[in-house]
């Protein structure tokens, strides 16, 4: 069964840094380091923002407009663990964040359209105003 | 303000067919696949539609999805409590370079 575990969240001052890491496992048929895979953030009571994403071999890199300059997305292959370093961080920065994984891509094509597939149970992120 | 525009809530009585729609531009729902996310209460979200109107395996075949030009809808028959959820619909965007969602619906069964 896939499972994306989500940990590093916490309560962080306006201004701080944090390291949101998720441990992927489970994966059949093909490894982690074939699968694209992205963070989305939820704010209490809001809805889903898209953060970041990145390709399998790391060198393609995405990020919403809300993230741009104050994050970054990275992976490890050999451990199976996707990385989001976020810095700058602010009161509306409060969120859940939820490692996702993108649908097999057997070609770059499809990675504009490839599902969402699996979420990870998400890590929640405080940043006090 | 969401890039892609759904309506912020519907409700319907049980067994009966409600529609979620979401309305984007050329850039994205106009070019490229919409997918479908169901969050229940307290729970991450789950594919519910990919590539405009497939099922995931285990996903009912009340459920299903369509798309015209630069929209796209859901559509669920025989409604029951269970599918009270929010409902979220994503796609990518060339302007942005982005995946983008909708605001979210909130589906009540009457």
């Amino acid at each position: 069964e896939v499972q994306l575990v989500e940990s590093g969240g916490g309560l962080v001052q306006p201004g701080g840094s944090l390291r949101l890491s998720c441990a992927a496992s489970g994966f059949t048929g093909f490894p982690f380091s074939r699968y694209a895979m992205h963070w989305v953030r939820q704010a209490p009571g809001r809805g889903l923002e898209y953060v970041s994403g990145i390709s399998t071999s790391g060198d393609n890199k995405y990020y919403g407009d809300s993230v741009k300059g104050t994050v970054t997305i990275s992976r490890d292959n050999s451990r199976n663990t996707l990385y989001l370093q976020m810095g700058s961080l602010r009161p509306d920065d409060t969120a859940v964040y939820y490692c996702v994984r993108q649908g097999f891509c057997a070609n770059t094509n499809c990675y504009k359209s490839r599902e969402f597939d699996y979420w990870g149970q998400g890590t929640l992120v405080t940043v006090p105003s | 303000q969401s890039v892609l525009t759904q309506p912020p809530s519907v409700s319907e009585a049980p067994r009966q067919r409600v529609t979620i729609s979401c309305s984007g531009s050329s850039s994205n729902i106009g070019s490229y696949a919409v997918n479908w996310y169901q969050q229940l209460p307290g729970k991450p979200p789950k594919l519910l539609i990919y590539y405009n109107d497939l099922l995931p395996s285990g996903v009912s075949d009340r459920f299903s999805g369509s798309k015209s030009g630069s929209s796209a809808s859901l559509a669920i028959s025989g409604l029951r409590s269970e599918d009270e959820a929010d409902y979220y619909c994503a796609a990518w965007d060339d302007r942005l370079n982005a995946w983008v969602f909708g605001g979210g619906t909130k589906l009540t069964v009457l």
